[in-house]
Parts: structure tokens; sequence; C-alpha cells
């Protein structure tokens, strides 16, 4: 089984401040770990996944998660805030594709509020 | 097409009446999953396609929810006799499968359909 805790359903953080979105995950099989974004009355976009290569993952619009598995942890940073950033992010787990559990375990969901 | 495109963008029904949702995948990807996305649930599985393979279907919250993908590409999820609680937005995704190239198992979603249930 597997699931993923996002800790914060609403973060605020000023434009050109440290963005940290919090996301823990519990898996029976090692996990491909992700993070999505949801823009408002659009679909999900990929920010970046975790498949077991390097843990510190870079992803699009400066963007980045560490995966530390003492912590099971995978947060989301990002170094400045912009405006853009303002939307509603998801964690989510799946197991490995070749164990045929590919579906999307996913978190309740953060929405980030930039302050200007 | 270019992303995965699902249709209709909103539909609104009557409480008993039946609806089916569309999805046109990503072409060439093997892989097509349903999810829904309410409220009070936040972003559920509910089924997924993988090639000739028979269909996971654990998801499902009920009997009235079915699914089917004709000829390996479109899909459609069917509800019947709808419920109120079933008012939710349902997003398909689509990804390229087990073991095909750098992007395997990305699922590119669609902006998704947006059910309203009077």
């Amino acid at each position: 089984a597997q699931s993923v805790t996002q800790l914060g359903s609403h973060v605020s953080v000023s434009e050109g401040a440290l963005v940290l979105l919090r996301c823990n995950y519990s898996s029976s099989v090692p996990p491909y770990l992700f993070w999505y974004v949801q823009y408002p009355n659009q679909g999900l976009q990929l920010l970046l996944k975790y498949t077991s290569a390097a843990t510190l993952v870079k992803g699009i619009n400066g963007f980045e998660a560490e995966f530390k598995k003492s912590e099971t942890s995978f947060h989301l940073t990002k170094p400045s805030a912009h405006m853009r950033d303002a939307a509603e992010y998801f964690c989510a787990v799946s197991g490995r594709p070749n164990f045929g559990n590919e579906k999307l375990t996913f978190g309740t969901g953060t929405r980030l509020t930039i302050i200007p | 097409g270019a992303g995965v495109s699902q249709s209709p963008s909103n539909k609104v029904t009557e409480k008993g009446k039946d609806v089916e949702l569309r999805c046109d995948p990503i072409s060439g990807h093997t892989a097509l999953y349903w999810y829904r996305q309410s409220l009070g649930q936040g972003l559920e599985f509910l089924i997924y396609f993988q090639g000739n393979s028979a269909p996971d279907k654990s998801g499902l919250p009920s009997d009235r929810f079915s699914a089917e993908r004709t000829g390996g590409s479109v899909s459609t999820l069917t509800i019947q006799r709808t419920q109120q609680e079933d008012s939710a937005v349902y997003l398909c995704a689509s990804s390229n499968g087990v073991g095909q190239g750098l992007a395997k198992n990305i699922q590119y979603f669609g902006a998704g359909t947006r059910l309203s249930v009077l």
C-alpha cells in the first residue's frame, strides 16, 4: 500500500521568498515520487519526478525536490517565489512500473499563495 | 494529438441520468488512467488501462461506474444513474507505458470534465 501526506493545505509566502512545500510518503515497495502543479481550471502538469536516480531532482520553473529515504520525505522547494507560482501543488507516489502498479496515489494538495 | 483531450469540458445532468465522458490520449500512449477530483475526497484513482491487459478497476467507487477503451486509444467513462455525490472533475491521463523510452510512467493529464449532478 502507498500513501502520501502533504503538510499544510495552504501556504503563503512573499514574492522573492523561499517556497517549501512538504510531502511525506509511505510505500511498501521502492517508490516513484512526483510533484504536479494545477493552475485554475486546468489539468495537472508535471513539475518533477524521482525514479531512483539522483536524490536531488530539478524540475521546471525553478523547482526542485530532494528524496530522503531516512525521513520518507520528498519536499518541494524554490529559492525565490514568483507571482506566477500561485497554484495548487500535489505530491504523488506510484510503484515502479515493472511491478505493474503505475497508478498515482495523490496527497490532498497544498494551495500556494504568493504575497506581493 | 498534442495532448490529452477530454470532452465535454463541462457537463450538467439531473440525478438519475446516465453520462458518458470521453478521453483522447496522446497518440501512441499505451497506458490510460481515469482519476476523480472532488472537494471531499481529493484526487482518487478510478481505473487503469495498459495495452491489451485486463484493466485495473480497483478504484471504481460503485458498479454504476464503468469504462472502456476501444482500439487501444479513445476511452469512455460511463456513470449510470448519477447521484449528487458523483459531482466532481474527472481527469484522464495517459503515459507511454512500461519500459518505453526515457519518459516511462510520466502521466500527462487532460484538463478534465467538470460534472455537476443536480
